[in-house]
């Protein structure tokens, strides 16, 4: 299968600073990549899709100001969690959507600390 | 509001038997669909896709759909402990402009060794 790197797996950071974690595909070249969050016990979330060359598609209820996200490339897709506070500590998990028959291929994920 | 739906469980099965994991659809114009397993604390792992009526397998897995029914499922058959997880079901979506996955809930399987 497909492999998608995602860098760092985890990080702890203060309250009010800003994280960017980055969601590499290495064998292959993604237009389409989503960026999910998932809390403890519970489903994935999606939080946005990101495409290639022009702006993300945020979900309903996810701050796009606060979750700033950049796919400069066809193989780099980058969020940023702006001002993070407690709350925003979950687990960030990226995907990509190959281009043969659309099959998505998740990278290992970043857990997020902030205290 | 498009949903997929799959018993949260858990499915407890025991070593070496057949595990039947179920999932239905609300969208009948769906045409792909996946299932994910995801080992607590990890990230999901592609196990299965599927695109036509009837069968497929790989290995132990034999994922199983039926359009009409909307109805998909994913058989593991001589199930391992290694086998439990919580296992996803997700169908494509591709009608709002862009193309995205709605995912179930997750069954969680446990299998006893």
């Amino acid at each position: 299968g497909a492999v998608v790197s995602q860098h760092p797996s985890w990080v702890i950071c203060k309250s009010g600073t800003s994280v960017k974690i980055e969601c590499r595909s290495l064998d292959f070249q993604a237009t389409t990549m989503f960026w999910y969050r998932q809390f403890p016990k519970q489903s994935l979330m999606l939080m946005a899709t990101s495409n290639e060359g022009s702006k993300a598609t945020y979900e309903q209820g996810v701050e796009k100001d606060k979750f700033l996200i950049n796919h400069a490339s066809l193989t780099l897709s980058t969020l940023t969690v702006t001002s993070a506070h407690p709350e925003d500590s979950s687990f960030y998990i990226c995907s990509a959507l190959t281009g043969q028959n659309y099959e998505q291929y998740f990278g290992p994920g970043t857990r997020l600390t902030v205290t | 509001q498009k949903e997929v739906e799959q018993n949260s469980g858990p499915l407890s099965v025991p070593e070496g038997a057949i595990a039947s994991l179920n999932c239905t659809y609300s969208d009948r114009v769906s045409q792909s669909f996946f299932w994910y397993r995801q080992y607590s604390g990890k990230s999901p792992e592609l196990i299965m896709s599927i695109y036509s009526n009837g069968d497929k397998e790989d290995g132990r897995f034999t994922a199983q759909l039926n359009k009409a029914s909307q109805y998909v499922s994913l058989l593991i058959r001589d199930s391992q402990p290694s086998d439990s997880a919580t296992y996803l079901c997700a169908v494509a979506d591709a009608t709002s402009g862009t193309y995205k996955y709605i995912f179930g809930t997750g069954t969680r399987l446990k299998v006893l060794a």
